[in-house]
C-alpha cells in the first residue's frame, strides 16, 4: 500500500475487556512504532521495533500494555482489562530505519484508532 | 515532566501574512527536532526537520529556525494559506538507543483566515 494503515478505525468497548489494535506499515519500512493522543493532550510514545532488535517498550504506561511484530511488517498493540483512562487514539508510525542519518527518522503515521472505552 | 513545551495553544492569522509557531525544549541530549502537521480524523504528516548542526532549514514556504543556546526552535510559514489551517506539533529525538522515539509537545492549532 502507499502508506501506513491501521485498523479497526474506531474501536468502542467495555471496561473490563481486551482489544486489539493492528497496524500495517509502509513496506520496506523496517522501523515501526506506537503512539497515543488523549483527549487535548500530544502524542505520546509508546514502544517501537526496529528490524530484530528488541523493542523500545519504555513508554507503554502498564504491564495491560503489550505490542508484537511479527515477520518485520505488521504489528498489533493488545490492551487487556481495559480502563476508561485508555481512551485515546492510538497511532501508528513506520520509517525506514533508525540511524545516524537525518532522513532516517522520518516518520510517516497511519490515520489512527479511536479508541473508546466505556 | 514535559520536555517539548508548546505553550501557544492556537494561533490565528490572516492569509498572506507570516505564521510563526514556537516550540521549547529542555532536554539536553535532543539533537534531531522535527514538525508534523495533522489535519482532523488523520494521522500527523511530516513537514520539516532540523538537525543540531545547523541553526536553519528552508523547504519553500517554510523555515525552521533552531536557537540551541535558548533551546527554542520555531516554524515560519510565509506566506500563510488557508490551506495551512492545522495542528502542528514539534518534535524532538536524542542520538542512541533512544533515536527511534520522538517526542512530541502538546500541538498549535494554526487557523489561516482569508
Amino acid at each position: 500500500g502507499a502508506g501506513v494503515s491501521q485498523s479497526p478505525s474506531n474501536k468502542v468497548t467495555e471496561k473490563g475487556k481486551d482489544v486489539e489494535l493492528r497496524c500495517d506499515p509502509i513496506s520496506g519500512h523496517t522501523a515501526l512504532y506506537w503512539y497515543r493522543q488523549s483527549l487535548g493532550q500530544g502524542l505520546e510514545f509508546l514502544i517501537y521495533f526496529q528490524g530484530n532488535s528488541a523493542p523500545d517498550k519504555s513508554g507503554l504506561p502498564s504491564d495491560r500494555f503489550s505490542a508484537e511484530r511479527t515477520g518485520g511488517s505488521v504489528s498489533t498493540l493488545t490492551i487487556q482489562r481495559t480502563q476508561q483512562e485508555d481512551s485515546a487514539v492510538y497511532l501508528c508510525a513506520s520509517s525506514l530505519g533508525v540511524a545516524a542519518y537525518i532522513d532516517y527518522n522520518e516518520q510517516f503515521f497511519g490515520p489512527g484508532t479511536r479508541l473508546t472505552v466505556l | 515532566d514535559q520536555q517539548v513545551k508548546q505553550n501557544s495553544p492556537s494561533l490565528s492569522v490572516q492569509e498572506g501574512r507570516i505564521s510563526i509557531l514556537n516550540c521549547d525544549y529542555t532536554n539536553s541530549m535532543f539533537d534531531y527536532f522535527l514538525w508534523y502537521k495533522k489535519y482532523p480524523a488523520e494521522g500527523p504528516t511530516f513537514l520539516i526537520s532540523i538537525s543540531s548542526i545547523k541553526d536553519k532549514n528552508e523547504d519553500g514556504r517554510f523555515t525552521v529556525f533552531l536557537n540551541k543556546s535558548a533551546k527554542h526552535l520555531s516554524l515560519h510559514i510565509v506566506p500563510s494559506q488557508p490551506g495551512d489551517s492545522a495542528v502542528y506539533f514539534c518534535a524532538a529525538s536524542a542520538r542512541g538507543t533512544s533515536y527511534g522515539k520522538l517526542t512530541f509537545g502538546q500541538g498549535t492549532i494554526l487557523t489561516v483566515h482569508p
